[in-house]
């Protein structure tokens, strides 16, 4: 399969405290993407990392990734409870015959409690 | 930009049925892609269009299942006939793709989705 695993499945946090996300993939890529999705909504899209970076910021956002490894991780300081939703990353496959389309992994579920 | 537009948000048809659902992507994005989200299965590409034409369609479960791009500012996905077990949201989303080096560096940008119930 080229898409990507989260891990883990869900998490359940209190608000101010950090919240980590891992996503694992098979195959070489030219970057890797992660969106949120807020319960009954269309998914929206956070931050895109290269394969040639290793981390990137995006407020309290921030993303790493380990190509020897295939891994990437989502990091969400000081949460909020606003940031209860699903958190999907997306892999573009180094591979020209599936260029133009992204493989989605199936999310972790984040729950920040008041 | 409005962002993509999908319609309708809700709709509940009878088995058998022909289903239509419309996408309005956001001006100038040159890709659209058409998606399925089901509890079960998680979020499943059905097809993709490049520049108006359909580029993979491997995703498309059957013949029931038809998606058209007569311009660049409209597509639909058509079921007919409907199934119960075709109950999903369905999204479409659009992107501009690539910039030229480094594989498809631009995000997508989804519609609220279509929740299809099929009774």
């Amino acid at each position: 399969s080229q898409q990507g695993e989260e891990d883990p499945q869900a998490l359940s946090i209190q608000e101010g405290e950090n919240a980590t996300m891992n996503c694992s993939y098979k195959t070489s890529i030219n970057n890797l993407q992660w969106y949120r999705q807020n319960s009954g909504r269309g998914l929206v899209h956070l931050i895109l990392i290269r394969s040639n970076e290793r981390e990137k910021h995006s407020g309290r956002l921030r993303v790493t990734l380990d190509t020897s490894k295939k891994s990437s991780s989502l990091l969400i300081t000081a949460s909020r409870a606003a940031d209860t939703a699903s958190y999907f990353c997306a892999t573009d496959p180094d591979r020209g015959s599936t260029l133009g389309r992204l493989y989605f992994g199936r999310g972790t579920q984040l729950t920040v409690w008041p | 930009d409005a962002g993509v537009i999908q319609s309708p948000r809700h709709e509940v048809t009878e088995m058998g049925q022909e289903v239509t659902l419309r996408c309005k992507p956001i001006s100038g994005h040159d890709y659209l892609f058409w998606y399925r989200q089901t509890m079960m299965r998680g979020l499943e590409l059905l097809i993709y269009f490049n520049n108006n034409v359909p580029i993979d369609d491997s995703g498309m479960p059957e013949d029931r299942f038809s998606a058209k791009m007569p311009n660049a500012s409209f597509s639909t996905l058509k079921i007919q006939p409907s199934e119960p077990r075709d109950s999903a949201v369905y999204f479409c989303a659009s992107s501009l793709g690539f910039s030229g080096t480094g594989g498809f560096n631009y995000g997508y940008t989804f519609g609220s989705g279509t929740r299809l119930t099929v009774v």
